[in-house]
């Protein structure tokens, strides 16, 4: 099956400064990858997602790259914030013909140091 | 209301205890998924549903049962809880046919002693 790595696993950065979590994935069918963010107390959610066709995404302040070839995409947050804090799960999918299943890293636990 | 609800939100049983954690969904989703979450360790599948008789099993289905008794609920059971089973379990909901954003609910936090 997939098997998906992250780094790194904690994060801390100052206020307005960027930050960079990468990450890779084994099986090369996989053609969805999202990126979920959870804050304390709370179930994980969706900030950004790419597919397969598609290098770079951006979405205000929130990118993400996906290098199909090297197997690995990473999130960029500019212009960080205090509530950006939480921690991000990388995931991948789609290895198989319609499936869903969703893969996860295990999670980048960003401080934003206001 | 939130579109993803589970029940009970924080649970302490004891080992050899059946319990029971639940998931109701609002956004008329077909699929349906259990995680779990231990610390360092991710989100990793239990359990996955594509409609109310398709039932299959995930990464670590040991221990574990699933029902979905309809297509807004989907229960799972751990039939003889032991302390590893210790840690945040949660319900996803999915559309579609292919890889789409899942929507967690809020967790259930569940301690085994």
């Amino acid at each position: 099956g997939e098997n998906v790595e992250q780094h790194p696993s904690t994060l801390s950065v100052q206020e307005g400064d960027s930050a960079v979590i990468k990450c890779t994935y084994s099986d090369s069918a996989s053609n969805y990858f999202p990126w979920y963010k959870q804050e304390l107390g709370k179930g994980p959610q969706l900030i950004i997602d790419i597919r397969s066709n598609v290098g770079e995404k951006k979405d205000q302040r929130i990118a993400v790259t996906l290098n199909k070839t090297a197997k690995h995409f990473s999130l960029h947050i500019t212009e960080t914030q205090p509530e950006d804090s939480a921690v991000y799960f990388c995931a991948a999918s789609g290895g198989k013909p319609g499936a869903n299943n969703l893969f996860f890293g295990t999670g980048t636990r960003l401080t934003v140091i206001p | 209301d939130a579109d993803v609800t589970q029940t009970p939100r924080n649970r302490i049983t004891k080992t050899g205890k059946r319990i029971m954690l639940e998931c109701s969904q609002t956004k008329g989703h077909d699929r349906m998924y259990w995680y779990r979450q231990d610390p360092g360790l991710g989100l990793r599948l239990i359990y996955y549903s594509f409609d109310v008789k398709d039932i299959n099993k995930g990464e670590i289905s040991d221990g574990y049962s699933v029902s979905r008794q309809a297509q807004a609920k989907f229960s799972l059971s751990l039939e003889s809880a032991i302390p590893n089973q210790t840690a945040l379990y949660f319900c996803a909901t999915s559309a579609g046919t292919g890889p789409y954003e899942q929507y967690f609910g809020p967790g259930t936090r569940l301690t085994v002693t």
